[in-house]
């Protein structure tokens, strides 16, 4: 399995508050991802990382933030978390988004968010 | 508008009948189409990627194929321990950065 780790694994927080999830790889891979999974909508992207300090916006980028200040860790923020935030929110990483043979994304465990 | 779109939504299998997924696809410059499971509460699990027309890739009782304008995972004998959702997913280019558009999978149950 690829070592990638995210924490935390589940977290409840109310309606305003900041939150931060963190994933951590181990596998030294230049691109990180962060994707979110709703029922009737699939995995769909919020934000990824090309490499340390270099970021863009996905698909449903509005009300997150991310950073990569290390190779290892990309940190996902919910600024003021909303009820629509909602969600299982996994991390993926691969070594180059280039064919053949090294743009398989790897997918971490999950968090589960809720927000009341 | 790039677009994944998975077949059937469910679908329930005695054990050693044989059936198979569709992933259709409308996308420009198709840069892989990746096949993943995924088990309730984990994450996608890489499968398969296929990169151009006609290619095939086998695991186990698993084998995917690949058009112009869709993919299939045939899954032959199946067993309980093969239920899961299965993901289609594309990464589309030129100047991607390998982002994924997932379709919404396909729940498949596999009884004894």
């Amino acid at each position: 399995d690829a070592g990638i780790t995210q924490s935390p694994r589940h977290k409840v927080t109310e309606t305003g508050t900041p939150v931060t999830l963190r994933c951590h790889q181990t596998e030294n891979h230049r691109y990180m991802y962060w994707y979110r999974q709703d029922p009737g909508h699939g995995l769909r992207l919020i934000h990824y990382s090309y490499g340390v300090k270099d970021t863009d916006k996905g698909e449903v980028s509005d009300g997150y933030s991310v950073s990569r200040s290390k190779t290892e860790d990309f940190l996902l923020t919910l600024e003021s978390a909303t009820s629509s935030q909602t969600s299982v929110y996994f991390c993926a990483i691969s070594e180059s988004p280039r064919p053949p043979g090294y743009n398989e994304q790897f997918f971490g465990p999950g968090t589960r968010l809720t927000v009341l | 508008e790039d677009q994944v779109t998975q077949s059937p939504e469910a679908l329930r299998l005695q054990e050693g009948e044989s059936s198979s997924l569709n992933c259709s696809y409308t996308v420009s410059g198709l840069r892989g189409l990746f096949w993943y499971r995924q088990d309730p509460g984990k994450g996608p699990e890489f499968l398969f990627t296929l990169y151009s027309a006609g290619e095939e890739k086998e695991k186990e009782r698993l084998k995917a194929t690949l058009t112009k304008k869709e993919s299939f995972l045939h899954i032959t004998a199946p067993k309980p321990e093969d239920s899961a959702t299965y993901l289609c997913a594309v990464q589309v280019g030129p100047g991607s950065q390998g982002n994924l558009i997932f379709g919404k999978g396909t729940k498949l149950s596999v009884k004894p």
